[in-house]
């Protein structure tokens, strides 16, 4: 299957600060993107569709100006998590579309202290 | 509105057993559903997918059964090791292309126990 990378896998940021995390497609190019926020034992949950060259689609209850996504290339989505609090520490997965398969990349876990 | 059912949410196995994960859909417009396996601190990985114009399919120790009709499908995974013992979810999507966000079953719990 095709990969995706994240980092950084794991990150501890304070109260207030920002934190991005880089997706990579490593061997496919993604037109679309997703990233998905995960908590323990939970199912993942649709955060925001990217796509390349234009505005990340946000879920409902999604805060757009709080997660930033952008879409440079085929093969990097970023998303930026802004004045970061500690609800928002999660488990924090992207992932890449190859014709009709979805492929994930292996997280990001924020803690946000 | 959940649009996709996953059952059971946890699921103790014996290894060697078969593993039976049932997933039931809502929209009649879904066209992929695909199967993953997640690993505590890992990202889900694909394990298999139908289309509904197929009632079954086998990969390896991992089959699909679809029911089109009773909008039902479900994962087997035949002769369980301890090495599958992990979180499975169901998925399925609707249109022609990886630009569909995927909608989630809630996930079952896998323990397979020597």
């Amino acid at each position: 299957g095709a990969v995706v990378s994240q980092h950084p896998s794991w990150v501890i940021c304070k109260s207030g600060t920002s934190v991005k995390i880089e997706c990579r497609s490593l061997d496919f190019q993604a037109t679309t993107m997703f990233w998905y926020r995960q908590f323990p034992k939970q199912s993942l949950m649709l955060m925001a569709t990217s796509n390349e060259g234009s505005k990340a689609t946000y879920e409902q209850g999604v805060e757009k100006d709080k997660f930033l996504i952008n879409h440079a290339s085929l093969t990097l989505s970023t998303l930026t998590v802004t004045s970061a609090h500690p609800e928002d520490s999660s488990f924090y997965i992207c992932s890449g579309g190859s014709g009709r398969e979805q492929y994930f990349g292996p997280g990001t876990r924020l803690t946000v202290t | 509105q959940q649009q996709v059912k996953q059952s059971p949410q946890s699921l103790i196995v014996q290894k060697g057993g078969i593993s039976i994960i049932n997933c039931a859909y809502e929209n009649t417009a879904f066209d992929y559903f695909p199967w993953y396996q997640q690993f505590p601190g890992k990202g889900p990985a694909l394990l298999i997918a139908i289309r509904p114009d197929v009632s079954e399919k086998k990969e390896g120790r991992f089959t699909i059964s679809f029911n089109k009709s009773a909008k039902q499908f479900s994962l087997h995974i035949m002769d369980s090791q301890p090495g599958d013992s992990a979180t499975y979810f169901c998925a399925a999507s609707r249109g022609s292309s990886g630009g569909t966000p995927l909608v989630f079953g809630k996930g079952t719990r896998l323990s397979v126990i020597a």
